[in-house]
């Protein structure tokens, strides 16, 4: 069965510091794999997402996230956060084959507090 | 890009009672939905995954008679929440996909019953 963990439940960075969000992943395929933010009381939102390819990938707001095999790993990065970025993210992992017909199993979440 | 609105985004209701929370995609189709549960400061749990036009697959521990799911049409979904108790009370996000455009959730309902 695939399982994401997020080890850091809460992080605290200076605003214009940069950030890193772990993420690893057990899944016996090939996995798809996303990051979410979500703010109070809303819905999520796609921050990027890798399905094959170049394994760093490019999101929206500045952030990135690197594929590393063989760490099952998929840390999400920030060269510099905004006081906006405050919120809850979310690692999730989908099935390569048929996918969007399938569930994508979440991460426990990391709650991002960011500090003048 | 592909949206999804989520209908109310509160309710307060009373204990006793039903509720039906709706999901449309705007603009696409979607072939499957999905409806998480969210406690508060914690991670989505999916309760049931539902293609439109079949009974939807519920997830083990969900209670089926009391959380229903209808799939009508390529755009709707409804979770219609039976005879409410307040430990129903939580966040409810749907989440629909069209294949391989990928999962685009809506901004989630919050339930309170009282």
């Amino acid at each position: 069965a695939q399982s994401v963990t997020q080890p850091d439940i809460h992080i605290t960075v200076s605003e214009g510091a940069s950030l890193e969000l772990r993420c690893n992943y057990s899944y016996g395929a090939t996995p798809y794999l996303f990051w979410y933010v979500q703010s109070p009381g809303q819905g999520l939102q796609l921050l990027l997402k890798y399905f094959s390819g170049d394994t760093l990938v490019q999101g929206i707001k500045g952030f990135e996230a690197e594929f590393k095999r063989s760490q099952s790993s998929f840390n999400l990065r920030k060269p510099s956060v905004h006081w906006s970025d405050a919120a809850e993210y979310f690692c999730a992992v989908g099935a390569a084959s048929n996918f969007g017909n399938e569930k994508l199993t979440f991460g426990t979440g990391t709650r991002l507090t960011i500090i003048p | 890009g592909a949206v999804v609105s989520q209908h109310p985004s509160r309710v307060i209701c009373k204990s006793g009672t039903s509720v039906k929370i709706e999901c449309r995609s705007l603009d696409f189709q979607a072939t499957t939905m999905f409806w998480y549960r969210q406690f508060p400061k914690q991670s989505l749990m999916l309760m049931a995954t539902s293609n439109e036009g079949s009974k939807a697959t519920y997830e083990q521990g969900v209670e089926k008679d009391k959380f229903l799911i209808n799939h009508a049409s390529l755009t709707l979904s409804t979770l219609t929440v039976t005879s409410a108790h307040p430990e129903d009370s939580s966040f409810y996000i749907c989440s629909a996909s069209k294949g391989v455009y990928g999962y685009t959730f809506g901004s989630g309902t919050r339930l309170t019953v009282v």
